[in-house]
C-alpha cells in the first residue's frame, strides 16, 4: 500500500529564504505526483503537478522535482514571502485506473517578516 | 475552469441527526468522485472512492453505513452521516475527476457535532 512521507513536519525561515520541502513514496509506481497548498481551515489549492515521466515543474517561485525511481520529490520555494506561510502537502497517484490521490501529512511552513 | 462545490461550507448539529453533504462539478463530467476526512493537523485521508452509477467502494477501517455516498449523476455525489456523533467531527472534503484528468477539490465541509 502506498505511502506518503514529508519532511520535516514544520519549519520557520525568515523572509528571503530558499527553502526545500521533502516528500517520499513508497512505491514508485506513480501515476503522477502534485503538490498542494493548504492555509488553516481551508481547502486545497493546487501548485504543480508532475507526470511520471516528467523530471519537473516550475511555476513563479515555485519548482518541483521528481526521481520516481527513488521515490522522492522535492518542491523548491525561492526567496519565501510571508504569504507562503501555509502547509504544504504532497499526494501521489498510483499507475493503477481508478486510484485516488495519497497524501502525506504535510509541511507546515511560517514565514517570518 | 474544472471547478468543484461543495456545500454547505459549515454545519454544527447535535449529536443523533444525519447530516448530508453536496459536492457537484460545475463545468465538467465527474465520471469519479472521493470523499477525504481531515482531522486537525492531520492529512487528507481517503473515506471513499465511487463512479457514477456504481456503489462507492469505502477504504479499510469506513463504516458503508454510517457514511452514506450517493453519486447518481455525473456532476452531484452526496455524503451523509448517519446518526452523528461528536467523534464524526472533521473537515470532510471532495474531489472529482473526469476519466484520466487531474482531481479537482472542493473547499471543504467543517462538521461539528455537538
Amino acid at each position: 500500500k502506498q505511502e506518503v512521507t514529508q519532511i520535516p513536519a514544520a519549519l520557520s525561515v525568515p523572509e528571503g529564504e530558499n527553502l526545500v520541502l521533502n516528500c517520499s513514496f513508497t512505491d514508485s509506481a506513480i501515476y503522477n505526483l502534485q503538490w498542494f497548498r493548504q492555509d488553516p481551515g481551508k481547502g486545497l489549492t493546487s501548485l504543480l503537478l508532475i507526470q511520471s515521466s516528467q523530471r519537473e515543474q516550475t511555476s513563479g517561485r515555485l519548482n518541483a522535482s521528481l526521481d520516481k525511481s527513488s521515490g522522492r520529490s522535492t518542491l523548491y520555494i525561492a526567496a519565501s514571502q510571508p504569504g507562503d506561510s501555509a502547509t504544504y502537502l504532497c499526494a501521489v497517484r498510483d499507475n493503477q485506473a481508478g486510484t485516488a490521490l495519497i497524501f502525506g501529512k504535510g509541511t507546515t511552513l511560517s514565514v517570518s517578516s | 475552469g474544472a471547478v468543484v462545490s461543495q456545500h454547505p461550507s459549515w454545519v454544527i448539529c447535535k449529536s443523533g441527526t444525519s447530516v448530508k453533504i453536496e459536492c457537484r462539478s460545475l463545468d465538467f463530467q465527474a465520471t469519479t468522485m472521493f470523499w477525504y476526512r481531515q482531522f486537525p493537523k492531520q492529512s487528507l485521508m481517503l473515506m471513499a472512492t465511487s463512479n457514477e452509477g456504481s456503489k462507492a467502494t469505502y477504504e479499510q477501517g469506513v463504516e458503508k453505513d454510517k457514511f452514506l455516498i450517493n453519486h447518481a449523476s455525473l456532476t452531484l455525489s452526496t455524503l451523509t452521516v448517519t446518526s452523528a456523533h461528536p467523534e464524526d467531527s472533521s473537515f470532510y472534503i471532495c474531489s472529482a475527476r473526469r476519466g484520466n484528468q487531474p482531481q479537482h477539490f472542493g473547499d471543504g465541509t467543517r462538521l461539528s457535532i455537538l
